[in-house]
């Protein structure tokens, strides 16, 4: 299965500043999503990465906080744009193939907004 | 609304005894289940996964249960070794939303030596 180099590892960032999230793919995968996991709190899905066209965003989020690019099919960033303390959390990236099996994730951003 | 449902969140088991790790779905568009490991600091670990045509699914000491009537998978671990310490997230997906997963809120597994 794919391999996921995600960085940074973690960061601690300024309240109204924004941070860039970048996760490369060691092989071409299909699909990338962006995950947030709140303290105490299970994965929810920001959203899809679409290659080549803007990303499809679940209920909850939206573009303008956070931006995602995915210029091709082995490469994606997000950004947490304008951060305040609640966006303290740990944001991860997954890929994945259709018909391949399971998902694979990056190892995580920890993300402290002071 | 949550989706999957995983009621326990944390479980101790005795070094090679049995652990059972429980998740409940609600939704019946899903078609596929995974199980995942996450360690502290690291990102989740995909172990298993079934879809919804089977009922059981073996892989080495892990064995994942789907009851597609009562809308509830189970994951054993066979023999439990301390290594197996972690926190697992079941998660469901299916093929009509474009591969998105829900994941549970996970559930503490602690194998005592």
């Amino acid at each position: 299965s794919a391999v996921i180099s995600q960085k940074p590892s973690r960061d601690i960032c300024q309240r109204g500043t924004s941070l860039t999230i970048q996760c490369q793919v060691d092989s071409q995968v299909t699909m990338m999503f962006w995950y947030r996991q709140q303290p105490g709190q299970s994965l929810t899905l920001i959203a899809t990465a679409n290659q080549g066209s803007e990303a499809t965003y679940e209920s909850g989020f939206v573009i303008d906080k956070f931006p995602i690019s995915r210029p091709n099919l082995t490469f994606s960033t997000l950004t947490v744009s304008n951060m305040s303390p609640e966006d303290s959390s740990i944001y991860l990236c997954s890929a994945t193939n259709p018909g391949q099996g399971g998902y694979t994730f990056g190892s995580g951003t920890r993300l402290t907004v002071v | 609304d949550q989706q999957v449902k995983q009621n326990s969140p944390s479980l101790s088991v005795q070094e090679g005894r049995i652990s059972i790790l429980n998740c409940d779905y609600t939704n019946s568009m899903f078609d596929y289940f995974l199980w995942y490991k996450k360690y502290p600091a690291e990102g989740p670990t995909f172990l298993i996964s079934i879809s919804s045509i089977k009922d059981k699914n073996e892989d080495g000491r892990f064995t994942v249960f789907l009851n597609k009537s009562a809308k509830h998978l189970s994951l054993h671990i066979v023999p439990s070794q301390p290594g197996d310490s972690a926190v697992y997230f079941c998660a469901a997906g299916s093929a009509g939303s474009a591969r998105q997963l829900t994941f549970g809120s996970g559930t503490q597994l602690t194998v005592l030596p």
